[in-house]
């Protein structure tokens, strides 16, 4: 059974970083491009940045890309999201997905249950 | 980067009528690479069909995805009460940036 579980979240003051983890299980994870997607409060689902199976192939979202860095452990099966200068319009439930491809280009077949990031003075 | 609009908004309709959910390329989706999914209050997305028409694994023959190019279609052929929540098309393949939809919520009439 595939499993994605993410930690990491909290309230974090404007301007202050916060890294996000995601611990897989399940799947071979090194065969797999991995995604951060995120959902504001009340709103739709935003794609944030993904990233290959070999950390070859990286993308990013224009509204954080210069500010997040997506990375990943493939002898650890997990997947990370270093969040730097934090502001209010990044609070949101952040998910940790799996992608179908080893490229982060395919759909996404299965989700976490997301850790929740408040950027609140 | 590709936008996706979605139509309508909300939609309103009873348990065995048929739901229809539009969802509308800026430009081009290249080799039909649109995904649909289901998202339940409290609970993460859930991917219904990918590639446009093909059903994921586990999602019951009432839920269809047809389109190409710019416009595409998820049709729920007889809405079952666990059918109410929102819908999701996402573009993908195209470079390394995803994008979604604003979402359809389909609620009981």
């Amino acid at each position: 059974e595939v499993q994605l579980v993410e930690s990491g979240g909290g309230l974090v003051q404007p301007g202050r970083s916060l890294r996000l983890s995601c611990a897989a299980s399940g799947f071979t994870f090194d065969d797999y491009a991995m995604h951060w997607v995120r959902q504001a409060p009340g709103k739709g689902l935003e794609w944030v940045s993904g990233i290959s199976w070999n950390s070859g192939s990286i993308g990013y979202a224009d509204s954080v890309k210069g500010r997040f860095t997506i990375s990943r452990d493939n002898a650890k099966n997990s997947l990370y999201l270093q969040m730097n200068s934090l502001r209010a319009e990044d609070t949101a439930l952040y998910y940790c997905a799996k992608d179908n491809d080893g490229r982060p280009t395919g759909e996404i077949d299965y989700w976490g249950q997301g850790t929740l990031v408040t950027v609140s003075s | 980067e590709i936008v996706l609009t979605q139509s309508p908004g909300t939609l309103s309709l009873s348990p065995g009528e048929r739901a229809t959910l539009s969802c509308r390329a800026s430009q081009s989706v290249s080799s039909s690479y649109l995904a649909w999914y289901q998202q339940k209050p409290g609970q993460a997305p859930r991917l219904l069909i990918y590639g446009a028409s093909s059903r994921a694994t586990g999602i019951p023959d009432r839920f269809s995805g047809s389109g190409s190019g710019t416009d595409f279609t998820l049709t729920i052929s007889r809405l079952e009460p666990e059918d109410f929540a929102v819908y999701y098309c996402q573009q993908y393949g195209s470079s390394t940036q995803l994008t979604f939809g604003p979402g359809t919520k389909v609620d009981i009439k």
